[in-house]
């Protein structure tokens, strides 16, 4: 099965120094890369996605993330981290391997942004 | 705000008990997920449909069922609850079927069994 790992469970950051939430994969084949954000009380929001071609992703909230196949990663980037950005940040996967599509998560890491 | 609602936010119920959790996905999306939130397993895939169809399941216990209907509404029903599945249920939609659409979640329908 596809997996991807989130080896953070908290990742801690002064406000305007930038940020790296990591994530790497384990995937048959090209993998559809996926990063969402929950924050406090609140369902899933979707950040960004790779599928293919520029290996650098820009998505919302001024997050990027890039695709690093030798390395097997897909980190979550900030240049300059916001107290606002402190949420619960999950890597996804798609998994194609049971014959029907299904995203697979990470198990999150928590991002605290201190002022 | 996503669009999605589920409800209801909160659900405390004893074990052996049945619930239903209720999802409206967003204006013009045909696809609907459930996924289950919980401390010791994680955010898991538990069921797809699409267009009234399922599409794909995942995780889902057999005590559990779902479905989703003309409107496009779907319903999560959780039977002989045990303790373990106190968990967040979060309903997501999405337009078309595929898993690599952006999926819309709703604020989730928090169950307690007791």
């Amino acid at each position: 099965a596809q997996s991807v790992a989130q080896p953070e469970d908290q990742v801690n950051v002064a406000e305007g120094n930038p940020l790296t939430v990591k994530c790497t994969y384990s995937v048959s084949g090209n993998p559809y890369l996926f990063w969402y954000v929950q924050y406090p009380n609140r369902g899933l929001q979707f950040l960004l996605k790779y599928i293919t071609g520029d290996n650098l992703v820009k998505g919302s909230y001024g997050f990027e993330a890039e695709f690093n196949k030798s390395q097997t990663s897909f980190h979550l980037k900030k240049p300059s981290a916001l107290v606002s950005d402190s949420a619960l940040y999950f890597c996804a996967v798609r998994d194609i391997t049971e014959g029907f599509q299904k995203l697979v998560f990470g198990t999150g890491t928590r991002l605290l942004v201190s002022p | 705000d996503s669009g999605v609602t589920q409800t209801p936010k909160h659900l405390i119920t004893a074990t052996g008990q049945r619930v239903t959790l209720r999802c409206s996905p967003r204006s013009g999306d045909l696809s609907v997920y459930w996924y289950q939130q919980s401390l010791d397993q994680g955010l898991q895939f538990l069921i797809q449909y699409y267009n009234g169809e399922e599409r794909a399941k995942g995780n889902i216990l057999e005590r559990f069922s779902a479905q989703q209907f003309p409107d496009l509404h779907s319903e999560l029903n959780l039977s002989s609850l045990e303790l373990g599945d106190s968990a967040l249920y979060f309903c997501a939609s999405s337009v078309e079927g595929a898993v690599y659409n952006e999926q819309f979640f709703g604020p989730g329908t928090r169950l307690t069994v007791l």
